[in-house]
């Protein structure tokens, strides 16, 4: 049963400084790992994913993956006060016998203070 | 696009009553998925649907709750006797084979 974990459970930052937010996992078999974000009161969505070791960014973000320690995490640089609200880190099983369904981490409550 | 579509997005219920929600997927989209979202479990996977067949149901409470997808454009979770615990937001989200699952805003639900 795969056990998806994030941390820290709420941070709070200035304006303009960078955040790390982290997500271990239970699975080494697991493929797809992705990170969603939800404003208070709106739909989760997704952010950006990775498939394979390593770095990959997008404008301000950053996502590392590092399969051989089950671990993942997101930068933000440069975070503004639209970039506060809830972090969700995801995981897909192999495709086996489930396809793309994601297991959720509990999230990390994000606050930056202008 | 109007994206995935929830009604109701609030519904409460007295303990013992049952709830239905609807969820309208985005038009395409061959999968679609149940969560249920409290501050204390965070977002939990119930059950979902490709090409309208059932695949998995394993995160589904097996007495009281069933899910269904009639057709293509819809699905519905029904919770029967409905009990304070089953206190929740239920999200439905669809999917088309990209691994990125779109949400809907929710159907919060109060059991009083």
């Amino acid at each position: 049963q795969q056990n998806v974990q994030q941390s820290p459970e709420s941070l709070i930052v200035p304006e303009g400084a960078r955040t790390s937010l982290n997500c271990t996992f239970s699975d080494s078999a697991s493929q797809y790992f992705w990170w969603y974000r939800q404003h208070s009161g709106k739909a989760p969505k997704a952010l950006m994913s990775i498939f394979s070791n390593g770095e990959k960014e997008e404008g301000r973000f950053t996502i590392h993956l590092n399969k051989a320690s089950l671990h993942f995490s997101l930068h933000i640089r440069d975070s503004q006060p639209s970039d506060s609200a809830l972090y969700l880190c995801a995981v897909s099983p192999d495709y086996g016998g489930s396809g793309n369904k994601l297991i959720f981490g509990t999230g990390t409550l994000l606050s930056v203070k202008p | 696009n109007a994206g995935v579509i929830q009604t109701p997005r609030h519904k409460v219920t007295g303990k013992g009553q049952e709830a239905t929600l609807w969820c309208e997927p985005i038009s395409g989209h061959s999968a679609v998925f149940w969560y249920r979202q409290t501050i204390v479990q965070g977002l939990e996977f119930l059950t979902y649907f490709r090409n309208q067949a059932p695949i998995d149901d394993s995160g589904m409470p097996k007495e009281r709750f069933s899910a269904q997808m009639p057709n293509q454009s819809h699905s519905t979770l029904k919770i029967q006797s409905t009990q304070p615990q089953d206190s929740a937001v239920y999200l439905c989200a669809s999917s088309f084979n990209t691994g990125q699952l779109y949400f809907g805003e929710g159907s919060k639900l109060t059991v009083l």
